[in-house]
């Protein structure tokens, strides 16, 4: 199928661990996101990379810290958890000449920090 | 304040209704508007899409944006069942920024 992959679906874990999530698109866009939505559904970016280039970094601590393997992958990594960052993560991509716009969203991991 | 406000109802409607849903937004810079829609335990999906003032249609879905009034829209025809989702506005200020998501709409179609 092709489509926006996240691994884990969902991850329970305790404060202060560190833990990565994985993202792969296999569209052949050249932009990819990491999203977080809270419990009030308000999704808010966090990252932004376009051929594994760094392009938008949001106000995010600097315990979250994304990689791109290369232009299909998109992996994010998480250190010293914290309880507030239970939320449910989600990857996209999008393709290119569309400004953006045009956004394909993974099925999220929904993490809880105990 | 936040830029983008969207009513996060919840809101039920019979089938058959006509559902309107507005954002409302400060940011005069703001030139694209986008509406996601996403149904529970997924991820949003693309619904419609509309650059700088004007409506655009497709099929029961109508899209308004009014930028003197910094006002958007979304317009359900003959709602369904499958309609019922939390509908997110999304805005950008140029091509390849960044969206600025609202915070959503639960909508629920009763049969």
């Amino acid at each position: 199928d092709t489509a926006v992959s996240q691994t884990p679906k969902y991850l329970v874990t305790q404060m202060g661990n560190d833990k990565s999530i994985k993202c792969e698109q296999n569209l052949g866009h050249d932009t990819m996101y990491w999203y977080k939505q809270d419990s009030k559904k308000f999704l808010k970016i966090m990252f932004s990379y376009n051929n594994k280039e760094l392009i938008i970094n949001e106000t995010v601590p600097n315990r979250f810290s994304p990689k791109s393997p290369d232009k299909a992958h998109l992996n994010l990594h998480i250190n010293s958890l914290e309880l507030g960052d239970s939320a449910v993560y989600f990857c996209a991509s999008s393709p290119p000449r569309t400004g953006g716009y045009e956004q394909y969203f993974g099925p999220g991991t929904r993490l809880t920090v105990t | 304040q936040k830029e983008v406000e969207q009513d996060p109802g919840p809101l039920s409607v019979p089938e058959g209704a006509i559902v309107s849903l507005n954002c409302t937004y400060s940011n005069s810079a703001f030139q694209y508007f986008m509406w996601y829609r996403q149904y529970s335990r997924k991820g949003p999906e693309l619904l419609m899409y509309t650059y700088s003032s004007g409506n655009k249609e497709d099929g029961r879905f109508t899209a308004q944006v009014d930028k003197s009034s910094k006002y958007i829209s979304l317009f359900i025809r003959d709602s369904q069942p499958s309609d019922s989702a939390t509908y997110l506005c999304a805005m950008s200020v140029a091509s390849g920024s960044r969206l600025t998501f609202g915070e959503g709409t639960q909508l629920t179609v009763n049969p």
